[in-house]
Formats: structure tokens, sequence, C-alpha cells
């Protein structure tokens, strides 16, 4: 059974800039989850989203959004890059039931320079 | 909102040594807990997991107790080993469609 793929695992982009994470759960989730991993911060949710609506979302500017297709495969943006958005970006997916724990894929390693 | 605090940051052991990470959190819904592993390079892998129904959980060198009424849980891992040195971290929920809330980790490493 094939894990979380997250695309690209690394990126730099320049101050001002837009990028696009690109994130495929593990078959049959359809719960999909991000965060943000820094030094400083830790990991620090971004949102979750299931069966193509978000469900959750944590306390980020409107700079962040994200979508998730029908196929369950979610993207998530970043606009107006800033040097503090720096980070390892991870997807999570989940079953429904009882079995809560999320699976993380091995993260997206964005720079901003 | 739900906080999570971890300590220690930092843990050294000998191999062959008992690790114990404890974890506090400060909302008395949250009723998961789960524990994570990061290695270098990696996502962060679930080692281990329990309800607030359980007070304890074992999985061979790996528990987990919660002490619900103390609003704690902690980590034990026996008989260390050098692949057992990452970064661990707990996590809390308030169940079903609620996202995590982590802890600020540990670094653990395993002297050979």
């Amino acid at each position: 059974k094939a894990g979380v793929t997250q695309t690209p695992r690394y990126l730099i982009k320049t101050r001002g800039q837009q990028v696009t994470l690109s994130c495929s759960p593990i078959s049959g989730h359809r719960s999909v989850s991000w965060y943000q991993q820094t030094p400083g911060q830790g990991l620090q949710f971004l949102f979750e989203y299931f069966s193509e609506t978000q469900r959750n979302k944590g306390n980020f500017p409107g700079r962040f959004s994200g979508r998730q297709f029908s196929n369950s495969r979610s993207e998530m943006n970043v606009s107006t890059l800033e040097l503090g958005d720096s980070a390892l970006y991870l997807c999570a997916s989940r079953t429904e039931g009882l079995n809560y724990g999320y699976t993380f894929g091995s993260g997206t390693r964005l720079t901003v320079v | 909102g739900e906080n999570v605090e971890q300590h220690p940051s930092t843990l050294s052991v000998q191999e062959g040594d008992s690790a114990v990470i404890k974890c506090t959190y400060s909302d008395s819904a949250s009723n998961y807990f789960p524990w994570y592993k990061q290695e270098l390079g990696k996502g962060p892998q679930l080692i281990i997991d329990i309800r607030s129904n359980v007070g304890e959980k074992k999985d061979q060198r790996i528990a987990v107790t919660l002490n619900k009424t103390a609003k704690h849980f902690s980590l034990h891992i026996t008989e260390t080993q050098p692949e057992d040195s990452a970064v661990y971290f707990c996590a809390a929920s308030m169940g079903y469609g609620q996202n995590f809330v982590f802890g600020p980790g540990t670094r653990l490493s395993v002297l050979p």
C-alpha cells in the first residue's frame, strides 16, 4: 500500500512569489491535513479537508489556502511568499472511524529567499 | 484552545536504558493522544496512541500511560537501541474530525 506522497520534495522561491504544493493521500483515505513545521514553532495545523470540503482551519493568514479534489488529492497554495514561510510542509491523511491516527508524508521543504 | 507541553526537550540515554517523555495538555475535552517519531529527512511516524478510556497501552518496547485527572501522558521506551534516536512528538485531539495539537518535541539520543 503506497504511503502519502508529497511533491515536490524541495522548493526554492523568491519573496513575493506564490507556490503550490501537492499531496496524494493513502488510497481510501478521504481526510487530508496540512501542517507547517519550523524549528521555532514546531508542528502547526494549517487546515484539513474531507470530501472536498475544508473541515478545520488553523490560525494562518489568508495567503495560505488549500483544496481537495474528488480523488482526495490535495493541494495547498501560499501566495505573496515571505521569508518566514520557509518551513517543512507536511501533508497527512487518515481514514475515518476509531483509528484517528494520521499517516504523514515526507514533506515539502520550502525555502523563501 | 488546547495547549500541549512536552518535557524534556532533549534526552540522552545509554543503549539498553529506559527513556521517558512526558506531556501535559490543557483541555479536558481531549480524548485521543498519539505519539510520533520523526527521523531526519522524514515525516512523523505514528508509533503508539491511547484513548481517554484507557490508562495504559503497550506495544513491545514502547508503552504509553495516561492520567486524565492530572491531564498528562507519558511515553516509555525500554531497552533503548541506537535506532530509537529521533525526535518524538506527543499530540492531543478532541477526537473525530478534530485536528491534532502537537507538543514541541523531544530529541532522544541513544548512545552506544
